[in-house]
Protein backbone atom coordinates (compact mmCIF):
# COMPACT_ATOMS: atom_id res chain seq x y z
CA UNK A 1 0.00 0.00 0.00
CA UNK A 2 0.74 3.73 -0.54
CA UNK A 3 3.33 5.27 2.31
CA UNK A 4 4.13 8.85 2.57
CA UNK A 5 6.35 10.25 5.45
CA UNK A 6 7.28 13.67 6.68
CA UNK A 7 10.72 13.77 7.75
CA UNK A 8 10.27 15.98 10.42
CA UNK A 9 7.45 16.11 13.56
CA UNK A 10 8.95 19.43 14.71
CA UNK A 11 11.08 22.06 13.24
CA UNK A 12 12.46 25.34 14.87
CA UNK A 13 14.17 27.98 13.24
CA UNK A 14 14.75 31.47 13.20
CA UNK A 15 13.11 34.25 12.06
CA UNK A 16 13.60 35.04 8.14
CA UNK A 17 15.49 31.73 7.11
CA UNK A 18 13.80 29.70 5.38
CA UNK A 19 12.10 26.59 6.38
CA UNK A 20 12.57 23.20 4.14
CA UNK A 21 9.99 20.35 4.67
CA UNK A 22 10.26 17.12 3.37
CA UNK A 23 7.63 14.49 2.39
CA UNK A 24 8.62 11.19 1.13
CA UNK A 25 6.89 8.61 -0.93
CA UNK A 26 6.95 4.97 -1.59
CA UNK A 27 5.27 2.79 -4.08
CA UNK A 28 3.02 4.14 -6.63
CA UNK A 29 3.73 7.50 -8.29
CA UNK A 30 0.74 9.81 -7.10
CA UNK A 31 -0.88 12.22 -10.39
CA UNK A 32 -0.06 15.03 -7.68
CA UNK A 33 1.06 16.17 -4.13
CA UNK A 34 -0.46 18.99 -2.50
CA UNK A 35 0.44 20.74 0.68
CA UNK A 36 -1.50 21.90 3.56
CA UNK A 37 -1.27 24.15 6.75
CA UNK A 38 -3.10 23.59 10.10
CA UNK A 39 -3.71 25.66 12.73
CA UNK A 40 -4.46 24.07 16.43
CA UNK A 41 -7.77 23.69 16.56
CA UNK A 42 -8.68 24.13 13.12
CA UNK A 43 -8.90 22.05 9.82
CA UNK A 44 -6.33 21.94 7.47
CA UNK A 45 -6.34 24.27 4.59
CA UNK A 46 -4.66 24.04 1.08
CA UNK A 47 -1.56 26.03 0.18
CA UNK A 48 -0.21 24.54 -2.99
CA UNK A 49 -0.81 21.90 -5.59
CA UNK A 50 1.99 20.24 -7.81
CA UNK A 51 1.51 17.61 -10.52
CA UNK A 52 4.07 14.86 -11.67
CA UNK A 53 5.21 16.28 -14.34
CA UNK A 54 6.32 20.03 -12.77
CA UNK A 55 9.30 20.33 -10.99
CA UNK A 56 8.66 23.43 -9.11
CA UNK A 57 5.79 25.51 -8.05
CA UNK A 58 5.65 29.06 -6.16
CA UNK A 59 3.16 31.04 -4.50
CA UNK A 60 4.70 34.06 -2.48
CA UNK A 61 7.03 33.20 -0.12
CA UNK A 62 6.06 29.65 -0.77
CA UNK A 63 7.98 27.01 -3.01
CA UNK A 64 7.08 23.01 -3.36
CA UNK A 65 9.22 20.78 -5.29
CA UNK A 66 8.54 17.49 -6.90
CA UNK A 67 11.05 14.79 -7.77
CA UNK A 68 9.26 11.79 -8.99
CA UNK A 69 12.91 9.78 -8.95
CA UNK A 70 13.59 10.66 -5.38
CA UNK A 71 9.64 9.96 -4.85
CA UNK A 72 10.03 13.05 -2.46
CA UNK A 73 8.47 16.84 -2.35
CA UNK A 74 10.21 19.46 -0.50
CA UNK A 75 7.98 22.53 0.98
CA UNK A 76 9.91 25.46 1.64
CA UNK A 77 8.99 28.89 3.16
CA UNK A 78 11.43 31.77 2.42
CA UNK A 79 11.54 34.76 4.86
CA UNK A 80 9.86 32.84 7.94
CA UNK A 81 8.04 34.55 9.98
CA UNK A 82 6.68 33.92 13.56
CA UNK A 83 2.83 34.18 12.07
CA UNK A 84 4.13 31.25 9.76
CA UNK A 85 4.16 28.38 12.55
CA UNK A 86 2.00 26.36 12.21
CA UNK A 87 1.80 22.18 11.63
CA UNK A 88 2.11 21.46 7.28
CA UNK A 89 0.93 18.21 5.83
CA UNK A 90 1.55 16.83 3.03
CA UNK A 91 -0.92 14.63 0.91
CA UNK A 92 -1.16 12.32 -1.84
CA UNK A 93 -3.32 12.45 -4.97
CA UNK A 94 -3.18 9.26 -6.84
CA UNK A 95 -5.90 10.48 -9.17
CA UNK A 96 -9.01 8.77 -10.05
CA UNK A 97 -9.00 7.04 -6.40
CA UNK A 98 -12.16 9.12 -5.86
CA UNK A 99 -10.22 12.34 -5.21
CA UNK A 100 -8.73 10.16 -1.83
CA UNK A 101 -5.69 11.92 -0.91
CA UNK A 102 -3.19 10.04 1.66
CA UNK A 103 -1.87 12.41 4.45
CA UNK A 104 1.79 12.48 6.15
CA UNK A 105 1.29 13.16 9.88
CA UNK A 106 2.58 16.53 9.56
CA UNK A 107 5.64 18.82 10.25
CA UNK A 108 4.82 21.09 13.18
CA UNK A 109 6.99 24.46 12.45
CA UNK A 110 7.81 26.65 15.26
CA UNK A 111 9.11 30.08 13.69
CA UNK A 112 11.05 32.20 16.93
CA UNK A 113 11.63 35.94 16.42
CA UNK B 1 -20.43 30.92 2.04
CA UNK B 2 -20.06 29.00 5.06
CA UNK B 3 -17.78 26.15 3.60
CA UNK B 4 -17.76 22.99 5.90
CA UNK B 5 -19.27 22.98 8.83
CA UNK B 6 -19.91 20.44 11.65
CA UNK B 7 -21.16 20.00 14.66
CA UNK B 8 -20.84 19.60 17.32
CA UNK B 9 -17.55 20.88 17.94
CA UNK B 10 -16.43 18.98 21.12
CA UNK B 11 -18.41 15.79 22.72
CA UNK B 12 -17.89 13.96 25.69
CA UNK B 13 -19.15 9.65 25.28
CA UNK B 14 -19.14 6.95 27.53
CA UNK B 15 -18.20 3.83 26.18
CA UNK B 16 -21.30 2.34 24.36
CA UNK B 17 -23.01 5.42 23.80
CA UNK B 18 -24.13 6.26 20.48
CA UNK B 19 -24.08 9.66 18.38
CA UNK B 20 -23.69 10.85 15.39
CA UNK B 21 -21.48 13.80 13.91
CA UNK B 22 -23.06 16.45 11.26
CA UNK B 23 -21.31 17.67 8.26
CA UNK B 24 -22.79 20.10 5.66
CA UNK B 25 -21.10 21.98 3.09
CA UNK B 26 -22.68 24.85 1.18
CA UNK B 27 -20.54 25.13 -2.05
CA UNK B 28 -22.75 22.05 -4.31
CA UNK B 29 -19.46 19.46 -3.94
CA UNK B 30 -19.98 16.35 -5.15
CA UNK B 31 -17.56 14.51 -3.07
CA UNK B 32 -17.61 14.35 0.83
CA UNK B 33 -14.97 12.73 3.22
CA UNK B 34 -14.26 11.59 7.56
CA UNK B 35 -11.25 11.83 8.95
CA UNK B 36 -10.12 11.24 12.04
CA UNK B 37 -6.45 12.45 13.22
CA UNK B 38 -4.54 11.05 16.22
CA UNK B 39 -1.24 12.48 17.30
CA UNK B 40 1.59 11.27 15.34
CA UNK B 41 -1.11 9.43 13.31
CA UNK B 42 -2.03 12.26 10.42
CA UNK B 43 -5.20 12.35 8.96
CA UNK B 44 -7.19 9.01 8.02
CA UNK B 45 -9.93 8.41 6.05
CA UNK B 46 -12.80 6.52 7.39
CA UNK B 47 -15.46 6.88 4.86
CA UNK B 48 -16.22 8.69 1.90
CA UNK B 49 -18.70 9.84 -0.50
CA UNK B 50 -17.89 10.27 -4.30
CA UNK B 51 -21.64 11.18 -4.98
CA UNK B 52 -25.02 11.46 -3.38
CA UNK B 53 -25.92 7.89 -2.66
CA UNK B 54 -22.88 6.38 -2.89
CA UNK B 55 -20.67 5.47 0.02
CA UNK B 56 -17.30 3.82 0.74
CA UNK B 57 -14.96 2.42 3.11
CA UNK B 58 -11.43 4.01 3.71
CA UNK B 59 -8.82 3.04 5.88
CA UNK B 60 -10.45 2.72 9.20
CA UNK B 61 -13.92 2.25 8.75
CA UNK B 62 -14.53 -0.16 11.52
CA UNK B 63 -16.88 0.88 14.28
CA UNK B 64 -18.53 3.60 12.05
CA UNK B 65 -21.22 3.85 9.49
CA UNK B 66 -22.11 6.88 7.47
CA UNK B 67 -25.35 8.38 5.70
CA UNK B 68 -24.79 10.85 2.71
CA UNK B 69 -28.50 11.96 3.19
CA UNK B 70 -28.13 14.55 0.16
CA UNK B 71 -25.70 15.93 -1.61
CA UNK B 72 -25.33 18.77 1.45
CA UNK B 73 -24.60 16.64 4.01
CA UNK B 74 -22.63 13.64 5.29
CA UNK B 75 -23.10 12.18 8.48
CA UNK B 76 -21.18 9.78 10.52
CA UNK B 77 -22.06 7.74 12.96
CA UNK B 78 -20.49 5.83 16.07
CA UNK B 79 -23.21 3.28 16.75
CA UNK B 80 -21.16 2.12 20.12
CA UNK B 81 -18.72 4.19 21.31
CA UNK B 82 -15.09 2.84 22.71
CA UNK B 83 -12.15 4.52 24.01
CA UNK B 84 -9.91 4.00 21.09
CA UNK B 85 -12.23 6.26 19.05
CA UNK B 86 -11.58 9.07 21.43
CA UNK B 87 -10.10 11.40 18.31
CA UNK B 88 -10.64 14.84 16.29
CA UNK B 89 -12.95 14.28 13.57
CA UNK B 90 -12.95 16.16 10.24
CA UNK B 91 -15.53 16.37 7.09
CA UNK B 92 -14.21 17.60 3.60
CA UNK B 93 -15.34 18.15 0.67
CA UNK B 94 -14.29 18.03 -3.07
CA UNK B 95 -15.47 19.22 -6.11
CA UNK B 96 -14.65 16.53 -8.19
CA UNK B 97 -16.36 17.39 -11.70
CA UNK B 98 -13.57 16.64 -13.74
CA UNK B 99 -12.65 20.41 -14.58
CA UNK B 100 -9.34 20.28 -12.78
CA UNK B 101 -7.04 19.05 -10.04
CA UNK B 102 -9.54 19.47 -6.68
CA UNK B 103 -8.34 20.42 -3.48
CA UNK B 104 -9.71 19.03 0.05
CA UNK B 105 -12.02 21.65 1.95
CA UNK B 106 -12.06 20.90 5.28
CA UNK B 107 -14.33 21.78 8.58
CA UNK B 108 -12.88 23.17 12.16
CA UNK B 109 -13.33 19.30 13.72
CA UNK B 110 -15.64 17.91 16.30
CA UNK B 111 -13.24 17.07 19.50
CA UNK B 112 -14.80 13.65 20.83
CA UNK B 113 -13.64 11.83 23.61
CA UNK B 114 -14.87 8.47 25.02
CA UNK B 115 -14.94 7.60 28.86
Amino acid sequence: SQKIEQNSEALNIQEGKTATLTCNYTNYSPAYLQWYRQDPGRGPVFLLLIRENEKEKRKERLKVTFDTTLKQSLFHITASQPADSATYLCALDMLNQGGKLIFGQGTELSVKP
Amino acid sequence: NAGVTQTPKFQVLKTGQSMTLQCAQDMNHNSMYWYRQDPGMGLRLIYYSASEGTTDKGEVPNGYNVSRLNKREFSLRLESAAPSQTSVYFCASISQDGVGTDTQYFGPGTRLTVL
